[in-house]
């Protein structure tokens, strides 16, 4: 089976404008989450969906938002972009919305000049 | 309480060494507690994981050891190699199936 693939993987964006991560999950799996990687920082949760329904949110603020379609790629979108918006974005799938292990994406490395 | 805290932030070892990577929580409803590993440029993968109901686990050269009473888990490589470098991260489960992430630790294997 094909691993979680995300698109771009790199990408350069100046402050105020918006962008669109894209994420495919691993053939059958319904759950995708996605999570802000800073240095130091660790992980950061921003926002899972299952079965195109968003299931938790996490502490960002309104600017960061998530899709999913119907065949379980999802999206997210930041608008108004932010220095501090720099990062790794990365995305994992799951079978289901209970299931324990998250497979990971290679992520999309987003900086904001 | 959503807090998982990990230390050390890096650590360097001589190849053969046993690394310790400790974690602290302190959300006793927690009930799922995975270790990832992190190569550069790649996303985070599931090296092992543990339950609360068990002490111990061992996976090859990987070990969860785990202390419900104290809150504390930590991650131990045996006979460690330069292939082990990387950045390890623990992690808890909540009861909102959210997993909960330590700030990492950057491993280094001297050879």
């Amino acid at each position: 089976k094909a691993g979680v693939t995300q698109t771009p993987r790199y990408l350069i964006k100046t402050r105020g404008q918006q962008v669109t991560l894209s994420c495919s999950p691993i053939s059958g799996h319904r759950s995708v989450s996605w999570y802000q990687q800073t240095p130091g920082q660790g992980l950061q949760f921003l926002f899972e969906y299952f079965s195109e329904t968003q299931r938790n949110k996490g502490n960002f603020p309104g600017r960061f938002s998530g899709r999913q379609f119907s065949n379980s790629r999802s999206e997210m979108n930041v608008s108004t972009l932010e220095l501090g918006d720099s990062a790794l974005y990365l995305c994992a799938s799951s079978l289901d919305d209970n299931t324990d292990t998250q497979y990971f994406g290679p992520g999309t490395r987003l900086t904001v000049l | 309480q959503q807090q998982v805290k990990q230390s050390p932030q890096s650590l360097i070892v001589q190849k053969g060494g046993i690394p310790i990577i400790n974690c602290a929580y302190e959300n006793t409803a927690f009930d799922y507690f995975p270790w990832y590993q992190q190569f550069p440029g790649k996303g985070p993968a599931l090296l092992i994981a543990i339950r609360p109901d068990v002490s111990e686990k061992k996976e090859g050269r990987f070990t969860i050891s785990f202390n419900k009473s104290a809150k504390q888990f930590s991650l131990h490589i045996m006979d460690s190699q330069p292939g082990d470098s990387a950045t390890y991260f623990c992690a808890a489960r909540d009861s909102n199936y959210q997993l909960i992430w330590g700030a990492g630790t950057k491993l280094i294997i001297k050879p």
